[in-house]
């Protein structure tokens, strides 16, 4: 149980260019659904923490216009990358979880800006 | 802000030996301390967790401990194998209720050699 879907796994996309990744709890209500970002040999860094319904709370040094969350569904969120630029290239990871339950993380998208 | 500090990020043992892994937190409020494990190009996995009102868990040979006075926990693994080779992250929770997020750890690259 509790599996994490994310897609793509991986995409590579022109400077300029929109990039959306999905995240979706595939056998469970996710209350809340989380997005990190990780550098090659570096921790996760929470970008932003999103609730079905309402507006996502971005962390302090994130882009909220550059980087557009959207909460559909108890089961589905995603996160835009807006004029991807070579810099946004990262491992993005996502993670949904019920209230007071552990966390559980997508399988990653690796995207690379040309 | 709150911060996760965790030492050492390089641990190189050998196989059989055990490994301790040593993290420290800021958030007094902290109450919910996960441990994963992340292969590379892989999603983080859940190992094990532990909550506040707890000082130590155990699971086969991954036990936790938790000092609430100090804010610190650990991660110790027995017997190591080479399967065990793996980033590792610790992480604490911030905020409560519905706002509840984690923040991780700079993680622990753990090498057992054969």
């Amino acid at each position: 149980g509790a599996v994490v879907s994310q897609h793509p796994s991986w995409v590579i996309c022109k400077s300029g260019t929109s990039v959306k990744i999905e995240c979706r709890s595939l056998d469970f209500q996710a209350t809340t659904m989380f997005w990190y970002r990780q550098f090659p040999k570096q921790s996760l860094m929470l970008m932003a923490t999103s609730n079905e319904g309402s507006k996502a709370t971005y962390e302090q040094g994130v882009e909220k216009d550059k980087f557009l969350i959207n909460h559909a569904s108890l089961t589905l969120s995603t996160l835009t990358v807006t004029s991807a630029h070579p810099e946004d290239s990262s491992f993005y990871i996502c993670s949904a979880r019920v209230i007071y339950s552990p966390l559980h993380f997508g399988n990653g998208t690796r995207l690379t800006v040309t | 802000g709150e911060n996760v500090e965790q030492h050492p990020s390089t641990l190189s043992v050998q196989e059989g030996d055990s490994a301790v892994i040593k993290c420290t937190y800021s958030d007094s409020a902290s109450n919910y301390f996960p441990w994963y494990k992340q292969e590379l190009g892989k999603r983080p996995q859940l190992i094990i967790d532990i909550r506040s009102n707890v000082g130590e868990k155990k699971d086969q040979r991954i036990a936790v401990t938790l000092n609430k006075t100090a804010k610190h926990f650990s991660l110790h693994i027995t017997e190591t194998q080479p399967e065990d080779s793996a980033v590792y992250f610790c992480a604490a929770s911030i905020g409560g209720g519905a706002t509840n997020k984690l923040i991780f750890g700079t993680g622990t690259l753990l090498a057992v050699q054969p």
